[in-house]
């Protein structure tokens, strides 16, 4: 069965850190680029970060440049967010997404909750 | 970055067709045919209905159809039916190698 478990949310408080992970199973991960998406309690999806297979292209939004870095690991099927000088408004639910040569996000993770409150 | 257009909210009657509408700018919809459509039930994560502006992926109904003219992309649901009710959002690669998603409009079968 082809799927993305994400893990690493949580409570944290404004300015700390966090990791967050993307195991994936069922097909081959270094067949695809991937992604984070995230979700604000009742709002749309934005998009935050993505990564090439090779890891060899990596794009932020605005948002979050300078402050998240994505990463993966090839050899253990996973993707990684850390996300550095966490702010309220990054309050959200954190999906990862593959990204096949049909430049589309077609398979998903069911999220993981961060909140940033003190 | 700003997020593409979108209409909070459409309805239809079973049996009926909407359009949803997506309008971005020349730097994403409009130079690049890497528009895709996501259903969004409540509660459960997003399912890709079209890529490439008017590709299906398997398994996906033919009722689901989608375009796009100049810097305006749109999702068509014909035949409407119960099960359609769910949030869908537009996306687009943008000319700053960034994705951008719409704000999402909310369907209601009637």
């Amino acid at each position: 069965e082809v799927q993305l478990v994400e893990s690493g949310g949580g409570l944290v408080q404004p300015g700390r850190s966090l990791r967050l992970s993307c195991a994936a199973s069922g097909f081959t991960f270094d067949d695809y680029a991937m992604h984070w998406v995230r979700q604000a309690p009742g709002k749309g999806l934005e998009w935050v970060s993505g990564i090439s297979w090779n890891s060899g292209s990596i794009g932020y939004a605005d948002s979050v440049k300078g402050r998240f870095t994505i990463s993966r690991d090839n050899a253990k099927n996973s993707l990684y967010l850390q996300m550095n000088s966490l702010r309220a408004e990054d309050t959200a639910l954190y999906y990862c997404a593959t990204h096949s040569a049909a430049h589309a996000f077609d398979i998903w993770g069911q999220g993981t909750m961060v909140t940033v409150s003190s | 970055q700003s997020a593409l257009t979108q209409p909070p909210s459409v309805s239809g009657s079973p049996g009926q067709s909407v359009t949803i509408s997506c309008t971005g700018t020349s730097s994403d919809v409009g130079s690049y045919n890497r528009v895709s459509w996501y259903q969004q039930p409540p509660g459960t994560a997003p399912k890709l209905m079209i890529y490439e502006v008017s590709n299906r992926p398997s398994g996906v109904p033919d009722r689901f159809s989608g375009s796009k003219s100049g810097n305006t992309a749109s999702l068509t649901i014909s035949g409407l039916q119960a099960e359609d009710e769910a949030d869908y959002y537009c996306s687009s690669y943008t000319s700053s190698s960034t994705w951008v998603f719409g704000g999402g409009t909310k369907l209601t079968v009637l």
